[in-house]
């Protein structure tokens, strides 16, 4: 099964910052990749899919990239509401994998 | 509104059977492929099965395969997943999601339900 790595697995930034997460694949998943965003007691979100897809609805400030391998996540002006743990997740074959999750913090 | 409401979570003892129901309304839910994932207390998400928007194709975890079974009825719009032989390791909420038409990603998901498997 494809193993996602997720980096950092935590992070403090301050409203207004840039923010960047990774994710890396064990093996060639194309754009297969989705980005979800989870604040506590609640379900996940959809924030992008096939890697570089705005879900609709989501903010603009929001950006996927990469493709293959390595793909990243970035926030490009931290808000207040974005404070949340964020996961990647990849859907080639026949099983479904997440990353381990990156918790944004307020510093 | 697109809704998905699960149910069924609840206390059990190792061993044991529980079956989670997840109710859809708001959709054509017999043109769309589902999903169950979990997330053990204070840990990340698991996925656990598929099953394809007409009920042939399932796919499960290597953790679940063989005591899990996924099921659907499209005539009520629910989606049920019979959970056998439970353990410890089990214990998690129970999300189920509606799958994306171009694929892959979960584009609705219910609020959860809460198992734990415990003496």
């Amino acid at each position: 099964a494809v193993q996602l790595t997720q980096s950092p697995s935590s992070l403090s930034a301050s409203v207004g910052d840039r923010v960047t997460i990774t994710c890396r694949a064990s093996q060639d998943i194309g754009s297969t990749l989705a980005w979800y965003q989870q604040k506590p007691g609640k379900a996940p979100k959809l924030l992008i899919h096939e890697a570089t897809s705005l879900e609709s609805g989501v903010p603009s400030r929001f950006t996927g990239s990469g493709s293959w391998t390595d793909f990243t996540l970035t926030i490009s002006s931290l808000q207040p509401e974005d404070f949340a743990t964020y996961y990647c997740q990849q859907f080639s074959g026949d099983s479904l994998t997440f990353g381990g999750g990156t918790k944004v913090e307020i510093k | 509104q697109v809704h998905l409401v699960e149910s069924g979570g609840g206390v059990v003892q190792p061993g044991r059977s529980l079956r989670l129901s997840c109710a859809a309304s708001g959709f054509s839910y017999s043109s769309y492929a589902m999903h169950w994932v979990r997330q053990a207390p204070g840990k990340g998400l698991e996925w656990v099965a598929f099953i394809s928007y007409d009920g042939i194709n399932k796919f499960y975890a290597d953790s679940v395969k063989g005591r899990f079974t996924l099921s659907r009825d499209n005539s009520k719009n629910t989606l049920s997943l019979q959970m056998n032989s439970l353990r410890a390791e089990d214990t998690a909420v129970y999300y189920c999601a509606r799958e994306l038409l171009r694929g892959g990603a979960f584009d609705v998901w219910g609020q959860g339900t809460m198992v734990t498997v415990s003496s």
